[in-house]
């Protein structure tokens, strides 16, 4: 098992570009997370999803969008970013209590 | 408002000392307490989750301890090691939503 994955690793973007991060979970967990991480900040949950062709609003999630079309997949999409969204994404997956966590995708924006 | 503060921030230990790292947290109504082991570049690993009734729970070299009536976790890591360095982020559940401290840096030298 891969467990979780995410694509890419790192990517810089201009302000106003748009792109689209990959969680993909090998795992068949119902529950799926996007969690950032900012330097003296907690993670911070930006969206997440209960099932296939679900997703709710988190603690932050303006200016981001999510889908979920195939259980395995979780993708978030960043319609026009901003310096502000410069920050360490995280995917997760749970099973009961536990969560499991990709490697995380640095963003910078510029 | 719900919250969670670790301390201290940052540690620097021997290899082969033990360290305790603290945790403090206001979430209401409590679920679990989770610490997590974060990597530099890596996603949380969950090392130990622990529910209302319990007070001690071992993970290895790891134990943590919680007290529900004070609204503390300490976690406790015995004759450390190089692999040990790394952030240790204390995470409390209020139901469904977890609440991310924002992690003790620890540093193992030789």
């Amino acid at each position: 098992n891969a467990g979780v994955t995410q694509t890419p690793k790192f990517r810089v973007l201009k302000t106003g570009q748009s792109m689209t991060l990959l969680c993909a979970q090998d795992m068949n967990h119902e529950y799926m997370y996007w969690y950032r991480q900012d330097p003296g900040m907690g993670l911070r949950l930006i969206h997440y999803s209960v099932g296939e062709g679900t997703t709710a609003k988190g603690e932050v999630p303006d200016g981001y969008n999510v889908s979920r079309l195939k259980k395995q997949n979780f993708l978030l999409g960043l319609e026009s970013a901003a310096p502000s969204q410069t920050s360490v994404y995280f995917c997760a997956s749970r099973q009961a209590y536990e969560q499991y966590f990709g490697p995380g995708t640095r963003l910078t924006v510029t | 408002k719900n919250q969670v503060e670790q301390s201290p921030q940052s540690l620097i230990i021997l290899e082969g000392k033990n360290c305790t790292l603290q945790c403090n947290y206001t979430v209401s109504p409590f679920s679990n307490l989770r610490w997590y082991k974060q990597d530099t570049g890596r996603g949380p690993v969950s090392l130990t989750i622990m529910t209302f009734s319990e007070n001690t729970k071992s993970n290895g070299r790891y134990t943590a301890t919680l007290d529900a009536d004070t609204k503390q976790s300490s976690l406790h890591i015995t004759a450390s090691q190089l692999s040990d360095s790394a952030s240790y982020i204390c995470v409390v559940t209020d139901v469904q939503k977890l609440v991310f401290g924002t992690g003790t840096r620890l540093l193992v030298s030789p």
